[in-house]
């Protein structure tokens, strides 16, 4: 069975612009969950979708959005980029909600310049 | 008071031996705690997950938790070079998946 897969792996952008990374779940699986990771805060949770509806999120700016397709493919949007955005931001799937295993994606490295 | 602490190392050990990692967790109502393990540039891969208290043994891995004590621990036997890494614990807490900031383990030849 495939794994998580995220495109695209990395992303150079300059301030102000805007940036949607896509996910696509293991086969099965309705929950996707997205992360950001930098090296001072750690992971942090964004957001997560369930049936193309938004079931919880973290705390993040509006400028953070996201959506769920019919498939259970994902995408992440970022508007208005700041330097602090620079991140690695991580999709990963579960069956049906957070209390089952989650399984990560490789991850999309983005950089604003 | 995070909730989810680990405690950030390093914890340096031999080739060999026992490595023992703790977690603790605020929210008395998780359900769920995982351990993840991440190599430098790659994505967390999970390596246990357990659900209800007591000791859960997955080959060189044992996953214990205690909700009395909001404590979660992971021990690997045997240790090895290829288990340096970083071991992030996660619970679920409100209807999400919070992690720790990760314990960076060496284990030296």
């Amino acid at each position: 069975k495939a794994g998580v897969t995220q495109t695209p792996r990395y992303l150079i952008k300059t301030r102000g612009q805007q940036v949607t990374l896509s996910c696509s779940p293991i086969s099965g699986h309705r929950s996707v969950s997205w992360y950001q990771q930098t090296p001072g805060q750690g992971l942090q949770f964004l957001f997560e979708y369930f049936s193309e509806t938004q079931r919880n999120k973290g705390n993040f700016p509006g400028r953070f959005s996201g959506r769920q397709f019919s498939n259970s493919r994902s995408e992440m949007n970022v508007s208005t980029l700041e330097l602090g955005d620079s991140a690695l931001y991580l999709c990963a799937s579960s069956l049906r909600d957070v209390d089952n295993e989650q399984f990560f994606g490789p991850g999309t490295r983005l950089t604003v310049l | 008071q995070k909730e989810v602490e680990q405690n950030s190392g390093p914890l340096s050990v031999p080739e060999g031996a026992i490595a023992s990692l703790n977690c603790t967790y605020s929210d008395r109502g998780s359900q769920s705690f995982f351990w993840y393990r991440q190599y430098s540039g790659k994505s967390p891969e999970l390596i246990m997950f357990i659900y209800s208290n007591g000791d859960k043994e997955d080959g060189r891995f044992t996953a214990q938790l205690n909700k009395a004590s909001q404590y979660v621990s992971l021990l690997i036997r045997d240790s090895q070079p290829s288990d340096s890494a970083t071991y992030l614990c996660a619970v679920t807490s409100y209807g999400k998946l919070t992690f720790g900031q990760g314990t960076i383990l060496t284990v030296h030849p």
